[in-house]
């Protein structure tokens, strides 16, 4: 068990929908990180956030948006769904902003259809 | 396009054999991790490197960095099932934290 904490673990929604993804970092820990996992793309960065502010970006559509809260958690927020957003969203987390150790939750899987 | 390669995409090998899997990057780096994936579940991380080292060890993991080739190493010696993954490099680029296309690795009993 890693100490990241991610909800929903598994989500169906139709196309064309809405969805948000939350995260609990490890306890301590400042950076929060999206990735997107799926066979073709493999594993790309979305976002990171680091107390409460944006601190890098990736490949994160328009359609996407992300937020870490003052108590620290996350939420990855995806709207318009498409059929190709189905994949594995992990979140991560680690205690600095850079070149850090970082600690991966178990992933929401989100199926589009 | 991705900062890390691994190579090979795949590999199968019998218990008790060695494992080796290389990663090349494309820009200069402050340190290089691995991590390991089993199907469908977080990454999990493996070992760091930084950039003023050229190897590291952790149990059976070897991880050699080689910054003039812009490539590194993962050893696994004396394989087991459960070393059956994907593993995947992952380095800082442009303050961000970069993963590879990772090398699936199946060790056979």
């Amino acid at each position: 068990d890693s100490g990241v904490t991610q909800t929903p673990k598994h989500l169906i929604t139709a196309t064309g929908q809405r969805v948000t993804l939350r995260c609990s970092p490890r306890s301590g820990d400042l950076s929060v990180y999206w990735y997107q996992q799926s066979l073709d793309q493999g594993l790309q960065f979305l976002i990171q956030y680091y107390n409460g502010e944006e601190r890098a970006k990736g490949n994160i559509l328009e359609r996407f948006s992300a937020q870490q809260f003052p108590d620290l958690h996350s939420e990855l927020n995806l709207s318009s769904l498409e059929l190709g957003d189905s994949a594995l969203y992990f979140c991560a987390s680690s205690a600095g902003s850079r070149g850090n150790t970082i600690y991966f939750g178990e992933g929401s899987w989100l199926t589009v259809v | 396009s991705q900062q890390g390669e691994e190579d090979p995409q795949a590999l199968s090998i019998q218990e008790g054999e060695n494992a080796t899997m290389n990663c090349s990057y494309k820009t200069s780096i402050n340190n290089l991790q691995w991590y390991r994936q089993n199907s469908g579940r977080g990454l999990v991380h493996l070992i760091l490197i930084r950039s003023n080292e050229r190897e590291k060890h952790s149990g059976r993991l070897r991880v050699t960095l080689d910054t003039s080739k812009k490539s590194s190493s993962l050893l696994i010696t004396a394989s087991r099932a459960a070393d059956t993954a994907s593993y995947f490099c992952a380095t800082d680029w442009a303050d961000k934290l970069i993963f590879g296309t990772g090398t699936r690795l199946q060790v056979f009993p």
